[in-house]
């Protein structure tokens, strides 16, 4: 198993730019979910999907896309990007069985917005 | 109401000692409790999680414990090693979903 898995590792974007940050897990794990870590305050939930066809927002979902169409993949998409949104992005995925909710995180893309 | 308070900051920590780091929180419906330690340049890994059923959690040198009262639980790592310097998040969820993190941990252990 691969495990959770993204790329791109590194973007640098420039200001309006759009771009998705792609994430696949092969753990056949029902629950994804897309967060942002910022220095001092760490990591926040963006996005998030219960399964394939589904996802809600977040806390902080402004400025971000997602689709889930299959179990595998939940890319993140960035329409405009804007220099707020430089940040670590990390994507997770969650088996959704009772009492099992370990979030299994991915190697985190880097993204720098000009 | 969401959100989960975590104290140190940072903490520098001698080889062998115990170091211990706090986090509070204000919603009763949180229902797990995780903690998570992360090394530079890479994702969080699940370290060890406890449910509001119990008090106390021991995985080898790492304990949490749980106070449900006062709405706090902490992360005890006995005999601290070099090899823990890391960056420490605890986290709450309700049913598994929506994880609220807090600002994290960073703790160095002195050879």
């Amino acid at each position: 198993n691969a495990g959770v898995t993204q790329t791109p590792k590194f973007q640098v974007l420039k200001t309006g730019q759009s771009m998705t940050l792609q994430c696949a897990q092969d753990m056949n794990h029902e629950y994804m979910s897309w967060y942002r870590q910022d220095p001092g305050m760490g990591l926040r939930l963006i996005h998030y999907s219960v399964g394939a066809g589904i996802t809600d927002q977040g806390e902080v979902p402004n400025g971000y896309n997602v689709s889930r169409s299959t179990t595998e993949d939940f890319p993140l998409r960035l329409l405009s990007a804007a220099p707020s949104q430089t940040s670590v992005y990390f994507c997770a995925s969650t088996p959704w069985e009772s009492g099992i909710e370990t979030q299994y995180f991915g190697p985190g893309t880097r993204l720098l917005v000009l | 109401q969401q959100q989960v308070k975590q104290s140190p900051q940072s903490l520098i920590v001698q080889k062998g000692g115990i170091s211990i780091i706090n986090c509070a929180y204000e919603n009763t419906a949180f229902d797990y409790f995780p903690w998570y330690q992360q090394f530079p340049g890479k994702g969080p890994a699940l370290l060890i999680a406890i449910r509001p059923d119990v008090s106390e959690k021991k995985e080898g040198r790492f304990t949490i414990s749980f106070n449900k009262s006062a709405k706090q639980f902490s992360l005890h790592i006995m005999d601290s090693q070099p090899g823990d310097s890391a960056t420490y998040f605890c986290a709450a969820s309700t049913g598994g979903q929506n994880f609220v993190f807090g600002p994290g941990t960073r703790l160095s252990v002195l050879p």
